[in-house]
């Protein structure tokens, strides 16, 4: 089984700032099957990259996604207040599809 | 517009059993994968399993073989999942999430729809 690590567990910044998530998976996610996820309180998860560095569909272009192998980051280039959640790796190379256990992003 | 619609919250005893329904709205429902994402409470999230329906075989995660039954059913555009003999710690939010699709980039285990839960709670 892939295990995923995110850090930091959570992530305290301001509007306008940017913003680096990180994921380490514990063997190599081949192909880039690597995607990321936001949840808000009391919603179910929203599909934000896929393959590693695509946005999903209506996704703005602040989110960005990057790396290979065994790490991988998301980047939020500027941040606004609908941003601050939590954010969830997954990675889909390999049974059972895992996910990381999730970094919470709050506002400074 | 793709819409997965999941039925309403349960509360059951330890030992019995639970099945939640997920109906998809607005595409193709056959091809695609239909996923069970599970997440207790303040937790994070755990993949369960999945069918497709075309090809009507599940997979699941090792520790929920045996327990957990997905199924689906095409005349109704319908995904179930069933747990046996509930304990408490299966006491979370159960979300049904469709295998992505996005401009010809396919592939059944990642998710770009989800219905919008289910909370089961197991107490005596």
């Amino acid at each position: 089984e892939i295990v995923l690590t995110q850090s930091p567990g959570t992530l305290s910044l301001s509007p306008g700032e940017r913003a680096t998530l990180s994921c380490r998976a514990s063997q190599s996610v081949s192909s880039g099957y690597l995607a990321w996820y936001q949840q808000k309180l009391g919603q179910a998860p929203r599909l934000l990259i896929f393959g590693t560095t695509t946005r999903a569909t209506g996704i703005p272009d602040r989110f960005s996604g990057s790396g290979s192998g065994t790490d991988f980051t998301l980047t939020i280039s500027r941040l606004e207040p609908e941003d601050f959640a939590v954010y969830y790796c997954q990675q889909y190379t390999s049974s059972p599809y895992t996910f990381g256990q999730g970094t919470k992003l709050d506002i400074k | 517009q793709v819409h997965l619609v999941q039925s309403g919250a349960e509360v059951k005893k330890p030992g019995s059993s639970v099945k939640v329904s997920c109906k998809a709205y607005g595409d193709t429902f056959s091809r695609y994968s239909f996923n069970w994402v599970r997440q207790a409470p303040g937790q994070g999230l755990e993949w369960m399993g999945a069918i497709i329906p075309a090809l009507g075989t599940a997979n699941y995660v090792q520790r929920f073989r045996g327990r957990v039954t997905i199924t689906a059913d095409e005349s109704t555009n319908t995904a179930y999942m069933e747990v046996r003999s509930l304990r408490s710690d299966d006491t979370a939010v159960y979300y049904c999430a469709r295998g992505g699709d996005s401009n010809g980039y396919y592939h059944p285990y990642f998710f770009d729809y989800w219905g919008q839960g289910t909370l089961v709670t197991v107490s005596s």
